[in-house]
């Protein structure tokens, strides 16, 4: 299978600052790349997306940053709000739809 | 209206019962599949259905027999539970294979095995 990795499985930031999330991934073949947010009890939501033929995409408070000479993809999203509490999942892809998740990162937004 | 509704919510129930999940989409999409997300929040394909076929089996031990009637519906019947199979089981839907499209996923069964 795919290793899609997380640098660090466990954030806290204050609300307000701004939420950097890392993920690894070594399948060099892959072209396309999403994170998910999923809250306690629910499932998976999509936030944002990004092909391999860009380096970054912009979404409403969140930004996406591919570098693919290291393999690395992150999510940044400014003034996390408390509402932003959850796990956060990146996925690759290649080939079509054959995803593979890393293991998530826990966001906490202390008041 | 809910864009990929999986049934029930919670099940808890014996090892060695036979038991069954049903997911049904609404956004006209060609591709479903069934993931397992264990203990640690790991997310892992089980099956992958195109259009009513079976595209992708991860290994995935024959207890579990997926099965979709028509490209709305794709349910997961399991025999002989086990202890293991223990964990939460995603529904999701995309538009089309091969595509590379983003994935909506249903709200989730908690199966729990005694």
């Amino acid at each position: 299978g795919e290793s899609v990795g997380l640098h660090l499985p466990t954030l806290s930031v204050q609300e307000g600052d701004n939420s950097i999330i890392n993920c690894a991934y070594s399948n060099s073949a892959s072209d396309y790349f999403i994170w998910y947010k999923q809250e306690s009890g629910k499932g998976p939501q999509f936030i944002i997306d990004i092909r391999s033929n860009m380096d970054k995409r912009q979404g409403q408070r969140v930004t996406v940053l591919l570098n693919k000479t290291v393999k690395h993809l992150s999510l940044q999203i400014a003034a996390t709000q408390p509402g932003d509490s959850a796990v956060y999942f990146c996925a690759e892809a290649n080939t079509g739809n054959q995803f593979y998740f890393g293991t998530g990162t826990s966001l906490t937004v202390i008041p | 209206d809910t864009a990929v509704s999986q049934t029930p919510k919670y099940l808890v129930t014996q090892m060695g019962n036979d038991k069954s999940i049903k997911c049904e989409q609404n956004l006209g999409h060609d591709t479903m599949y069934w993931y397992k997300q264990d203990s640690k929040k790991f997310l892992k394909i089980m099956f992958s259905y195109n259009n009513k076929e079976l595209i992708i089996n991860e290994t995935v031990p024959n207890r579990f027999s997926p099965k979709s009637p028509d490209k709305a519906h794709l349910n997961l019947h399991i025999n002989s539970l086990e202890l293991g199979d223990s964990a939460v089981y995603f529904c999701a839907s995309s538009p089309r294979w091969g595509a590379s499209e983003k994935l909506f996923f249903g709200s989730g069964t908690q199966l729990s095995v005694l």
